[in-house]
């Protein structure tokens, strides 16, 4: 398994800014995931965030609205750009340490005004 | 393509009584079928997994048994408890690193 944090666990923001969120693992792993938890739905995966290449992005996200950084094996930041109200969410980021299952982080409350 | 049906909910049970949360799967080939719980203000928990036909994945008093001639997954507990009140998401992982999530289902035990 794996430990993960996620900071900030939660914030309000004003449409129009960006929010980064930060996720940290504690022991090296290959692959990251970012999700998106919509008010009482299930999650949706955003993107796959690997260690020294550019993040694969799911149809319907984009680089431009949601960028990534993955610096080094146990750290990843998710970036939500010029917000909007649909952009409030839970963001989720996992990490798949041996290839076979998926542990989560706590996740990141986002409300936008 | 590959998809993850679940039961909708939310599911109201009293304490003790026997819970059964449906789930069925679409996929190719042998895919591995899991159990995740989010606890209210939390993020997901592993629950359980199985990865192949006739496993039987238990933990914390819930089991599923990974059913390929029915393509199910359904999940069980005998005597649930007010702690056991949460959602439940059923997810499947294809011979790839993604997870594909069904839609969940909330869990209500009343004492």
């Amino acid at each position: 398994s794996a430990v993960i944090s996620q900071k900030p666990s939660r914030d309000i923001c004003q449409r129009g800014t960006s929010l980064t969120i930060q996720c940290q693992v504690d022991s090296q792993v290959t692959m990251m995931f970012w999700y998106r938890q919509q008010p009482g739905q299930s999650l949706t995966l955003i993107a796959t965030a690997n260690q020294g290449s550019e993040a694969t992005y799911e149809s319907g996200f984009v680089i431009d609205k949601f960028p990534i950084s993955r610096p080094n094996l146990t750290f990843s930041t998710l970036t939500v750009s010029n917000m909007s109200p649909e952009d409030s969410s839970i963001y989720l980021c996992s990490v798949d340490p041996s290839r076979d299952t998926q542990y989560f982080g706590p996740g990141t409350r986002l409300t936008v005004l | 393509g590959n998809s993850v049906t679940q039961m909708e909910g939310p599911v109201t049970l009293s304490e003790e009584a026997f819970l059964t949360i449906n789930c069925t799967y679409t996929a190719t080939g042998y895919p591995s079928l899991f159990w995740y719980v989010q606890y209210p203000g939390e993020g997901l928990q592993l629950l359980l997994k199985a990865t192949k036909a006739d496993d039987k994945g238990s933990n914390k008093g819930f089991e599923a048994t990974y059913r390929k001639e029915t393509t199910s997954f359904h999940l069980e507990k005998g005597s649930v408890q007010v702690s056991d009140s949460a959602v439940y998401f059923c997810a499947l992982s294809n011979n790839t690193d993604k997870l594909i999530f069904g839609t969940g289902t909330r869990l209500q035990v009343f004492p």
